[in-house]
C-alpha cells in the first residue's frame, strides 16, 4: 500500500491532455511543496519530470505541467504523444522521519 | 554530468545481508546540500524510498525499514554502501540509487538499477 495514492490507469488520444492526481495528506503533500513526478518506461530507470510541484527540469517538454491544491497534486500532459506512454509515480517529502513517499503509479496509455 | 551506477549481488539467500554499491561521478559529496538515496520497486508494483544519506554524513532510513538498512559513504572514493539484512523473498526488486541535492529537493539523477533476488 502506497503512502501516496493515484489512479491505476488514463489514457488518450494523440494530441489530446491527461491529468493524473496524487494523493496524500496534510503531512506530506499538502504540508510541502516538494511534490515530484517521474515518468518511467518498461526495463527503465525513472526520469524526474517536475519537481517541486511545477518546475520542469532542463530538457522536459513543456507539455508536461504540474500543479497542487491541497492535499493533491496533479501531472497534466498536454499534447499526448506517443512516447509519453509510461508509467507515472509521483512522490512528497514527507518530513524528517518518513523522508519520502512515493505513489502507487499511474499507467498512462495512448490510444 | 551526473552519472550513478549500482552493483551488487544479483541472487541472495534469506536471511542474508545484502550489500550494494552506489559508485557515483560528475558530483562531490562533500559538497554542502547533495545526498544520495536508496530506493526499490518490486517487480511490476510501486517505487518505494529506502534511505538518504548527506554530505554532512546526516541519515535517513525508511520507518518500516529502519532496523534493517544502513547506509555508508566514502565521498573521497565517490560511493555509497546500502546494506539491508535478514533478505527475504519480498525484498526481491530492483534497486535505484539517486542524486538528491537540497536545493532541488528531489531525486533528479538516477542509475539504471540492479536487480535482486531473494530466493534459497
Amino acid at each position: 500500500q502506497s503512502a501516496l495514492t493515484q489512479p491505476p490507469s488514463a489514457s488518450g488520444s494523440p494530441g489530446q491532455s491527461v491529468t493524473i492526481s496524487c494523493t496524500g495528506t496534510s503531512s506530506d503533500v499538502g504540508g510541502y511543496n516538494f511534490v515530484s513526478w517521474y515518468q518511467q518506461h518498461p526495463g527503465k530507470a525513472p526520469k524526474l519530470m517536475i519537481y517541486e510541484v511545477s518546475k520542469r527540469p532542463s530538457g522536459v517538454p513543456d507539455r508536461f505541467s504540474g500543479s497542487k491544491s491541497g492535499n493533491t497534486a496533479s501531472l497534466t500532459v498536454s499534447g499526448l504523444q506517443a512516447e509519453d506512454e509510461a508509467d507515472y509515480y509521483c512522490s512528497s517529502h514527507a518530513g524528517s522521519n518518513n523522508f519520502e513517499v512515493f505513489g502507487g503509479g499511474t499507467k498512462l496509455t495512448v490510444l | 554530468q551526473i552519472t550513478m551506477q549500482e552493483s551488487g549481488p544479483t541472487l541472495v539467500k534469506p536471511t542474508q545481508t545484502l550489500t550494494l554499491t552506489c559508485t557515483f561521478s560528475g558530483f562531490s559529496l562533500t559538497t554542502s546540500g547533495v545526498g544520495v538515496g536508496w530506493i526499490r520497486q518490486p517487480p511490476g508494483k510501486a517505487l518505494e524510498w529506502l534511505a538518504l544519506i548527506y554530505w554532512d554524513d546526516d541519515k535517513r532510513y525508511s520507518p518500516s525499514l529502519k532496523s534493517r538498512l544502513t547506509v555508508t559513504k566514502d565521498a573521497s572514493k565517490n560511493y555509497v554502501v546500502l546494506t539491508m539484512t535478514n533478505m527475504d523473498p519480498v525484498d526481491t526488486a530492483t534497486y535505484y540509487c539517486a542524486h538528491r541535492w537540497n536545493n532541488l529537493n528531489t531525486f533528479d539523477y538516477w542509475g539504471p538499477g540492479t536487480l535482486v533476488t531473494v530466493s534459497s
